[in-house]
């Protein structure tokens, strides 16, 4: 079974560009959460999603950032317009969602940004 | 006080000992806890959960709990270079959300 897919792998773009991050989550999970890892800030929660659901986006950084689920298998990030400090790791993850058995995350292999 | 906080190393242990990595989480009413393992480069990968105080032993690694005072522990016997990763705590905030939010991590390097 296919794990958790993402694309691009990496991303070099300069400031004030639109960068899109997509995610296909495992199929018959039904959360889906973006994280994005730094040096100084480690692993923080952007988002994340229940039955494609936002359920909680406290911890998306400012309105340039959106993220969307249209269907089970698919979702995006965006961040508009991008940001020098936006540079990092995103990754995406998915799990059952199943009470506790949420946090039995299956990550993807991240999207690396670097913003110029 | 943070959600998740976890000691950053680096930790350094000689091969064949034991590793033992710590954490303590602020929400009292959190039930799901979880040690990840990351290595340089790559992905987050899930390698124990536990959700009950006490012990909970999965081949050389064990996990253990107290609710109490609020920490959660994970012990590697006969640690081998192939340990040698940062190590992620994660919890379930029940009173947020049921968000997981991960410590910043413990590095861990395992000298022959």
């Amino acid at each position: 079974d296919a794990g958790v897919i993402q694309s691009p792998r990496h991303e070099v773009t300069e400031m004030g560009q639109e960068v899109t991050l997509r995610c296909k989550p495992i199929s018959g999970h039904n959360s889906l959460f973006w994280y994005r890892q730094t040096m100084m800030r480690g692993l923080e929660l952007l988002i994340y999603f229940n039955n494609n659901v936002p359920i909680d986006d406290s911890g998306m950084p400012e309105d340039r950032f959106s993220a969307k689920m249209p269907n089970a298998s698919f979702s995006t990030l965006k961040i508009q317009p991008s940001e020098p400090r936006d540079s990092a790791v995103y990754f995406c993850a998915s799990s059952l969602g199943q009470g506790s058995n949420t946090g039995e995350l299956f990550f993807g292999e991240g999207s690396r940004l670097t913003v110029l | 006080q943070k959600e998740v906080e976890q000691n950053s190393g680096p930790l350094s242990v000689p091969e064949g000992a034991i590793a033992s990595l710590n954490c303590t989480y602020s929400d009292r009413v959190s039930q799901s806890f979880f040690w990840y393992r990351q290595y340089s480069g790559k992905s987050p990968e899930l390698i124990m959960s536990i959700y009950s105080n006490g012990d909970k032993e999965d081949g050389r690694f064990t996990a253990q709990l107290n609710k109490a005072s609020q920490y959660v522990s994970l012990l590697i016997r006969d640690s081998q270079p192939s340990d040698s990763a940062t190590y992620l705590c994660a919890v379930i905030l029940y009173s947020s959300a049921s968000k997981i939010i991960f410590g910043s991590g413990t590095r861990l390097s395992i000298r022959p």
